[in-house]
């Protein structure tokens, strides 16, 4: 398996802009998860999915930002309009969600976005 | 809420010496502990995880504790080596969701 694949690797955008990040997950895994990483908040779960089902999007920022799953191979983060502050490197990582390799999480090489 | 406390938030060690890295989390419910390694501009990477069934585990040169009692967990490195230097998360989970800690920069001296 390729792992998990993320794209772009890089964007670079102005404040205002649409921002759309995309993630295959490893085949069979059946949670999804993206992560915001800053050097000041750390990592932070932004959504999770299930099964496609969003579970747990507790920590969306806000309405700019919004995810899809629309099958178990793909799923997109978009932020619209995109700010500096969105600035970070977004990870999305998969696992299964039982059996003995429940919870253990492969990550994906992350989108560096930096807004101007 | 959960919460998880990693101490140092950074660590220097001289090349050959050994490396220990402290979580403390607050969940008693908690039953799943790994660790992650990320290299500068990299991803994290799994290096060892431990379930709440047992209270060691050990991966050549890397070990991890367990005391659920205590609700601490521990990450050993022995015979430190320079491929070691990065960034160490440990995270605690009792369901989906891993609670991380802050992250350890482990700086391993020539």
């Amino acid at each position: 398996d390729a792992g998990v694949i993320q794209s772009p690797r890089h964007e670079v955008t102005e404040m205002g802009q649409e921002v759309t990040l995309r993630c295959k997950p490893i085949s069979g895994h059946n949670s999804l998860f993206w992560y915001r990483q800053t050097m000041m908040r750390g990592l932070e779960l932004l959504i999770y999915f299930n099964n496609n089902v969003p579970i747990d999007d507790s920590g969306m920022p806000e309405d700019r930002f919004s995810a899809k799953m629309p099958n178990a191979s793909f799923s997109t983060l978009k932020i619209q309009p995109s700010e500096p502050r969105d600035s970070a490197v977004y990870f999305c990582a998969s696992s299964l969600d039982r059996g003995a390799g429940a919870n253990v999480l492969t990550f994906g090489a992350g989108s560096r976005l930096t807004v101007l | 809420g959960e919460n998880v406390e990693q101490h140092p938030s950074t660590l220097s060690v001289q090349e050959g010496d050994s490396a220990v890295i402290k979580c403390t989390y607050s969940d008693s419910a908690s039953n799943y502990f790994p660790w992650y390694k990320q290299e500068l501009g990299k991803r994290p990477q799994l290096i060892i995880d431990i379930r709440s069934n047992v209270g060691e585990k050990k991966d050549q040169r890397i070990a991890v504790t367990l005391n659920k009692t205590a609700k601490h967990f521990s990450l050993h490195i022995t015979e430190t080596q320079p491929e070691d230097s990065a960034v160490y998360f440990c995270a605690a989970s009792s369901n989906y969701q891993l609670i991380w800690g802050a992250g350890t920069k482990l700086i391993i001296k020539p």
